[in-house]
Order: structure tokens, then sequence, then C-alpha cells
């Protein structure tokens, strides 16, 4: 299976605790997007790479979320001191962007990581 | 703020009947719109980037059209299936940006009943 994947597909963990999602793209896309889902809602965009370079992030993205992807392959999200608003689908997804169909790549998603905060 | 509204929340349908919803976007500074289906448990799947005004796409009994000037675009399936029982999303992405934002609607859920 060559398409995005996410580790681990869930996590609960305690209030105040530090928890990292991991997302391994389709080989090759040089785009990597972090995208959070609650219930009821369309994902929320978080914050995305081209390579190695973090091109955009939400302004409603606390100091407590960090988001890397050091060789421009895989990509870690961070959550600091976890709050139970945090609870979220976690989703990555990524895409091969080329000059002239930037904005119009499709982004694959991966299966999601759903993160509870107790 | 982008606002992108899709119409109705949730719907349920017969085997057989055609149905189709609403992507409500902002008209101004737009650049792309894709449309996914999400089924549960199961990861989100592109169905369509538009771009021109007047586009219409299609891929099998499911099609779109897209309207820049007033901001909607609308899904149409023929002949639903229960296999089409799925979340539809549309999402915007604006113009003069880097352009990798996608921003989502909250989703029509569809439920096809055998």
């Amino acid at each position: 299976d060559t398409g995005v994947s996410q580790d681990p597909r869930h996590k609960i963990t305690k209030r105040g605790q530090n928890v990292t999602f991991r997302c391994d793209p389709i080989s090759e896309h040089n785009r990597l997007y972090w995208y959070r889902q609650t219930l009821g809602q369309g994902p929320e965009f978080l914050t995305y790479f081209q390579n190695e370079a973090q091109l955009e992030k939400s302004r409603l993205l606390s100091d407590r979320f960090s988001a890397e992807r050091p060789k421009g392959s895989f990509s870690t999200l961070e959550i600091q001191r976890t709050e139970q608003g945090d609870s979220a689908m976690y989703l990555c997804a990524s895409s091969l962007a080329l000059s002239d169909r930037v904005g119009t790549d499709t982004q694959y998603f991966g299966p999601g990581t759903r993160l509870t905060v107790l | 703020i982008l606002n992108v509204e899709q119409s109705p929340q949730s719907l349920h349908v017969q085997e057989g009947d055609s149905t189709n919803f609403t992507c409500s976007f902002p008209s101004s500074n737009f650049y792309a719109l894709h449309w996914y289906r999400w089924e549960t448990a199961k990861s989100p799947e592109a169905l369509f980037v538009m771009t021109l005004n007047g586009d219409e796409k299609k891929k099998g009994r499911i099609s779109a059209t897209l309207n820049t000037k007033e901001g909607y675009s609308y899904l149409y399936i023929k002949g639903s299936q229960p296999e089409d029982s799925a979340t539809y999303l549309c999402a915007f992405i604006a113009g003069g940006t880097s352009y990798g934002k996608l921003t989502f609607g909250q989703g029509t859920i569809l439920t096809v009943h055998p």
C-alpha cells in the first residue's frame, strides 16, 4: 500500500501529557498537510510543508502545537500539555504540487489519528 | 475568515433516488474548489478539483458543477446506492495565497437506504 499512513491510529492520554503523531506521506510528494477534525465539523487546517519548509501555520494553532518535517519526508505533530479541547481526529495529507498546478493538486489523506484527552 | 457552507447537513434517500447538495463559498478571491467523499473508518477520498466558472466534472454516477461568480457548487449523485453513504465535503482554496490551505465546509452526511 503506497497511501498516506499515520501512527498511531488511536491515542488516549491524560490532560497535561505530551503526545506526538507521525505521518508518512506518499513517496515523492513534496507537500504535507495537517488538519484537525472535530465532531460535526469539516477538517480544519493546521499547517503545511513544502519539502522541509513550513509554509503556513494556522493562527488558531496555539504554541502548544508544533510540527516538523526534518528531511522532507515524514512529519511529526507534537501537542504539549494536552487539554480536553484537543480531543479530535488529526488528519495528514500529502500532494505533489508542481509549479503550474499549485492549488489544484489533489491532497491525499491518511486514515487519521484519533486523540482522546481525559 | 473564509466561510464555506454546505447544505443540507444530512440527507436520507432511498436506493435509486438521485440527489444533490450545495457548497457555498466566497465568490471573490476564488482559486479552486475540491470535493471529497469520506466514508466512516476510511480516509477522505478526492472526487474532483474544479477551477473554471461553468466547469462540470463527472465520475461514474457522481457529477459536480461550479459557479464562481455567485459562489456555489453542486454535487449530484444519480441513482444512489447504499455504498454512496458517506460524508461529502467541499473545500475552497483562496487566490493570492500559498495555495496549500483547504478551507472545508462542515460536510453533508448522505445515507442511502436499501
